[in-house]
This record gives C-alpha cells, structure tokens and sequence, in this order.
C-alpha cells in the first residue's frame, strides 16, 4: 500500500541554522513527490515537486529536496532559516491515475528559536 | 490565473444540525477536485474526489456526502452532524490531464461542532 513517513513530529532549531525535514515513502511505480508547509490556521501552500528528471529541485522560500530512489526518501532542507519558515509541513506522494490523489505523510511541525 | 475559494472561513454547528461547505474554483475548466479533512494534530485524511460534474468517489465511509452540481463548484454536505465531525476542512483542485501539475489547496474552513 502507499504511504509516506515522516518521523519527525516536532523539530526546533535556531534561527539561521540549518534544516532538513525527513520524508520516506513507500509506492509500487516511480512517484510524483510534493512538500507543502501550512501556517496556522491556512491552506497549504505548495513548496516544491519532483516528477523526474534531476534529483534535486528547488523551490520556493529557499527550500529545496532531493529525491533518493534507493532510500525511498524526499528529504527537505534549507541551508538558513528564518523565523518565519516556523509553520507545519508536509509530504506527499502522488500516482498517476486519472485521480491524481495526494497520499499525505503526518506532517513535522517546525519551531524555530531566535 | 486560477483562483479557489472556501467559504464559510470558520463555523459552529450544533450537534445534529446539517452542513454545507463550498469551494469555487476560478480561471481553470473540468478540473479534479478535492475535500480533505484535518483533525487537530493530524496529517490529511482525503473525503472525496470528484474528476467530472456529478462525479463523486468516496475514500471513506461517514457522516458526509460531496455534490459538484456544476465544472467548478464542489460542496461538502451532512444531514446530522456528529461531534467527530469537527475539524478543519480543505478544498483542492488540480488541472486535469497533465501529469506534471501539483493540488492546489483553498483556505480551508475551520468546523466545530458543540
């Protein structure tokens, strides 16, 4: 069955530091893969997709992911962040069917320290 | 430049009263559409999809239902709601047809029931 793991409930760093939000998925073709961040109290906001091609994609915000087909995983990271990267993210996967449902893993929920 | 809309932003129902949300979507035609619900603390659970005008796919079994009477208009229903009902409720929309395109998510309506 598909599914998408993200072990990391709560992360906290300091303001400038740097970050990396881990994603695992588990899909029977070759997936399409999303990460979404959600303020409080808002709709989720697209940050970056990887379809195929490079392995690593940019996005917006700064962020950006890097695909690993051996590992299953989608990890996103940001080399600086800012106060305001503060809010709760998400990662998805995503098939090809005429439905194009989002499998959506738990969500991490990013504080960060001044 | 497509837009999507929710309305109402937040609600309060009784227990047992009947629901209806909307969500509209602008600047695109026959898009597939999405309602997700997302309890406190939890990931996104999808409700319903809908890849045509009166076409509706249930993921899971409950108090809802889901109308698109018309290309761009989805709604979110309930004869009775139930306390379990509550939570925050999220419209989504993607371009049919294209592989290489993300959900696009509105504003979401936050529902509580007392």
């Amino acid at each position: 069955a598909q599914s998408v793991t993200q072990p990391d409930i709560h992360i906290t760093v300091s303001e400038g530091a740097s970050l990396e939000l881990r994603c695992n998925y588990s899909y029977g073709a070759t997936p399409y893969l999303f990460w979404y961040v959600q303020s409080p109290g808002q709709g989720l906001q697209l940050l970056l997709k990887y379809f195929s091609g490079d392995t690593l994609v940019q996005g917006i915000k700064g962020f950006e992911a890097e695909f690993k087909r051996s590992q299953s995983s989608f990890n996103l990271r940001k080399p600086s962040v800012h106060w305001s990267d503060a809010a709760e993210y998400f990662c998805a996967v995503g098939g090809m069917d005429s439905s194009y449902k989002l499998i959506f893993g738990s969500g991490t929920r990013l504080l960060v320290r001044p | 430049s497509q837009t999507i809309h929710q309305w109402p932003a937040t609600l309060v129902q009784p227990v047992g009263s009947p629901l209806s949300l909307e969500c509209t979507v602008e600047g695109t035609s026959n898009p597939n559409l999405y309602w997700y619900r997302q309890a406190a603390g939890r990931g996104l659970q999808l409700l319903f999809y809908s890849v045509g005008i009166g076409q509706i796919s249930s993921e899971v079994p409950q108090n809802l239902s889901a109308s698109r009477p018309q290309d761009r208009q989805f709604i979110l229903s309930s004869k009775k709601l139930l306390l379990s009902d509550s939570g925050f409720y999220l419209c989504a929309w993607r371009s049919q047809g294209t592989l290489n395109q993300p959900q696009h998510f509105g504003d979401g309506t936050r529902l509580s029931i007392l």
